[in-house]
């Protein structure tokens, strides 16, 4: 078991461009999410998908969209990257809405 | 939105010290998690503890529901506990979502 897994591990950037960062799990659960985490700061959730074929905002989900592209795959788009999107982004799944959530190992993105 | 607040927010304790960290939420929530985030930055599950006791080795928790808070005790601290522990509750209300404190960051010194 892999658990929760995340590409790239890191990614530089330069303001404008896009990107996609891709998320994967291998538990079997309904529900994935994407969260960002600033300097100094606890994890604020900005998209995530309760079950396959849907998706919902979180707390910041401005400057992204998401993909459920199947029950195990659940990816996060920058469409014109912004130096304020510079962040480490975790992945994470739970079985349930409100069951344990099991964290990647992050992607750290910096935008120039 | 529901507030988390955990205390203290840095920590320097010797090997072998105890110590209890702190949790304070605003509302009633689904459940409280608590994390370890390593000095590489990988966020590791604690306790899955909406309620009452658990204990995990050196490590335990209690969540007092009814007052809205949550403790997490480490005894007989070692440098690898080093790193930063997060609270994260779930709101309820439908559209449940996993709120995070702002962590306390723990430092233990040979």
């Amino acid at each position: 078991n892999a658990g929760v897994t995340q590409t790239p591990k890191f990614q530089v950037l330069k303001t404008g461009q896009s990107m996609t960062l891709q998320c994967a799990q291998d538990m079997n659960h309904n529900s994935m999410y994407w969260y960002r985490q600033d300097p100094g700061m606890g994890l604020r959730l900005i998209y995530y998908s309760a079950s396959e074929g849907t998706t919902d905002k979180g707390e910041v989900p401005n400057g992204y969209n998401v993909s459920r592209l199947n029950k195990r795959e659940f990816s996060l788009r920058l469409e014109s990257a912004a130096p304020s999107q510079t962040s480490v982004y975790f992945c994470a799944s739970s079985l349930g809405r409100t069951d344990t959530q099991y964290f990647g190992p992050g992607t750290r993105l910096t935008v120039l | 939105g529901i507030q988390v607040e955990q205390s203290p927010p840095d920590l320097i304790l010797q090997e072998g010290a105890n110590s209890t960290l702190r949790c304070n939420f605003s509302d009633s929530v689904n459940n409280l998690q608590w994390f370890h985030q390593n000095p590489w930055g990988q966020l590791i599950n604690l306790f899955y503890i909406p309620s009452g006791t658990k204990q995990n080795g050196r490590l335990s928790a209690t969540t007092v529901a009814t007052e809205r808070y949550s403790l997490l005790y480490i005894s007989s601290s070692q440098t690898t506990d080093s790193g930063v522990y997060f609270c994260a509750v779930l709101t309820q209300g439908g559209s449940e979502k996993l709120v995070f404190g702002k962590g306390t960051k723990l430092t233990v010194n040979p």
